[in-house]
């Protein structure tokens, strides 16, 4: 069966620090990963998806993504964190016809 | 991507009672979803809404509990049927946008439900 597992519960780091949100997933067959931001009282946007080519993927806002085969890994960074990127930020595996497997989510503290 | 709406926002509702939540899109799209996020978890997909037939369901939910309806490419409704306070969620919508070569799912906004 497929899942995502996003081990942290929260990531704090400074402003102007790089930031990591770490993914690993499990499904059959090719994955199909995205990475999901969800601000206070607002619904998911998208930030950015792999499907197949170059395994950094860059998508909006500043917000790049790694695959890894060999580690089932999905990790989203960006370079230098800003306090608006302060969210939930959830990764998901794409399973059977186009439905989606999600994360519990990472809480993501941009400190000043 | 298209443009995703729903109704209610919010809603605080009494145990016993239904409550039905709209999905409006600006486009007709193929597939649409519907999701429940619990407070403090993460999103679990509920059902897949099929345009003209009835919605497939995940493991756990049935379809008396959350009976949906597609009646056209543009709308849906998921209604959460005799309600308890485990029920009180944020429901959202999602739908597929062919974007490229793959599909990508979007979502509305979210209708936070609180049962009392």
């Amino acid at each position: 069966a497929q899942s995502v597992a996003q081990p942290e519960d929260q990531v704090n780091v400074a402003e102007g620090n790089p930031l990591t949100v770490k993914c690993t997933y499990s499904v059959s067959g090719n994955p199909y990963l995205f990475w999901y931001v969800q601000y206070p009282n607002r619904g998911l946007q998208f930030l950015l998806k792999y499907i197949t080519g170059d395994n950094l993927v860059k998508g909006s806002y500043g917000f790049e993504a790694e695959f890894n085969k060999s580690q089932t890994s999905f990790h989203l960074k960006k370079p230098s964190a800003l306090v608006s990127d302060s969210a939930l930020y959830f990764c998901a595996v794409r399973f059977g016809n186009n439905r989606l497997a999600f994360g519990k989510g990472n809480q993501v503290v941009v400190i000043p | 991507s298209a443009v995703i709406s729903q109704k209610p926002s919010r809603d605080i509702c009494q145990r016993g009672t239904s409550l039905t939540i709209q999905c409006q899109v600006d486009s007709q799209v193929t597939m649409m979803f519907w999701y429940r996020q619990q407070p403090g978890q993460s999103l679990t997909l509920i059902a897949t809404a099929n345009q003209g037939s009835e919605a497939t369901y995940e493991s756990g939910f049935v379809i008396d509990k959350f009976p949906i309806s597609r009646p056209n490419l543009t709308f849906s409704t998921l209604t959460v049927s005799n309600m308890s306070p485990e029920d009180s969620s944020i429901y959202l919508c999602s739908v597929v946008s062919t974007s490229g070569s793959t599909d990508t799912q979007y979502f509305g906004p979210g209708t936070r439900l609180t049962v009392l």
